[in-house]
């Protein structure tokens, strides 16, 4: 069965770096074809895909917000780390990690963490 | 505004069918065979219903299926129930520069 939890701050203050992580069980992000991707949703709002990681440690990023992110992984210890730098009040948002098997879409996905910014 | 396009809303009485339209262009779900739908109940994380245009995901009800016509796919909820109803998400991937975008999402409203 495959889990994916994500954990960071619930609260960060505008032009701050945000720092998200994805602890994920039952898959090996060494394993071909594997990826790990994050997407966040506003509240209310639609969801947007941001970044994701492949086994071979290729990174494809959200065009309109590559300046700003940077995703990296732990093997060893299942984790996939997002950072976000310079956060602004509309980057407020639920933000879910889930897993990718090439482009067969995301499943499943992470229960989701809410973070706000403000200061 | 989300890249693809979809209809705010959508409604089905129990039993009936419903279809939910995503339209891109020819970079994104014209040009690629790997659009997916995700279910989202609400306070809930989505959950993966169809991949690759058409193919469900175990588990998935058969209820659930998808097909696709130029740069518009779409999603058919057939035997529509009561737990059916959430909003509901395409996505298409979009090349190796824009790679993965959303639908503004459809609400479902089982009436």
């Amino acid at each position: 069965q495959i889990t994916l939890k994500e954990s960071g701050p619930t609260l960060v203050k505008p032009t701050q770096t945000l720092t998200l992580t994805c602890t994920f069980s039952g898959f090996s992000l060494s394993t071909s074809g594997v990826g790990v991707g994050w997407i966040r949703q506003p509240p209310g709002k639609a969801l947007e895909w941001l970044a994701l990681i492949y086994w071979n440690d290729d990174k494809r990023y959200s065009p309109s917000l590559k300046s700003r992110l940077t995703i990296t992984k732990d093997t060893s210890k299942n984790q996939v780390v997002l950072t976000m730098t310079n956060m602004d009040p509309v980057d407020t948002a639920t933000y879910y990690c889930a897993h990718s098997k090439l482009l067969e879409g995301f499943d499943p996905w992470g229960q989701g963490t809410p973070v706000t910014v403000s200061s | 505004q989300s890249a693809l396009t979809q209809p705010p809303s959508a409604s089905g009485s129990p039993g009936q069918s419903v279809t939910i339209s995503c339209t891109g262009t020819s970079s994104d779900v014209g040009g690629y065979n790997y659009v997916s739908w995700y279910q989202q109940h609400p306070g809930k994380a989505p959950k993966l219903m169809i991949y690759e245009v058409n193919k469900r995901p175990s588990g998935v009800p058969d209820r659930f299926s998808g097909s696709k016509s130029g740069n518009t796919a779409s999603l058919t909820v057939s035997g529509l129930q009561a737990e059916d109803e959430a909003d509901y998400y395409c996505s298409s991937y979009a090349g190796s520069n824009n790679f993965e975008v959303f639908g503004g999402g459809t609400k479902l409203t089982v009436l």
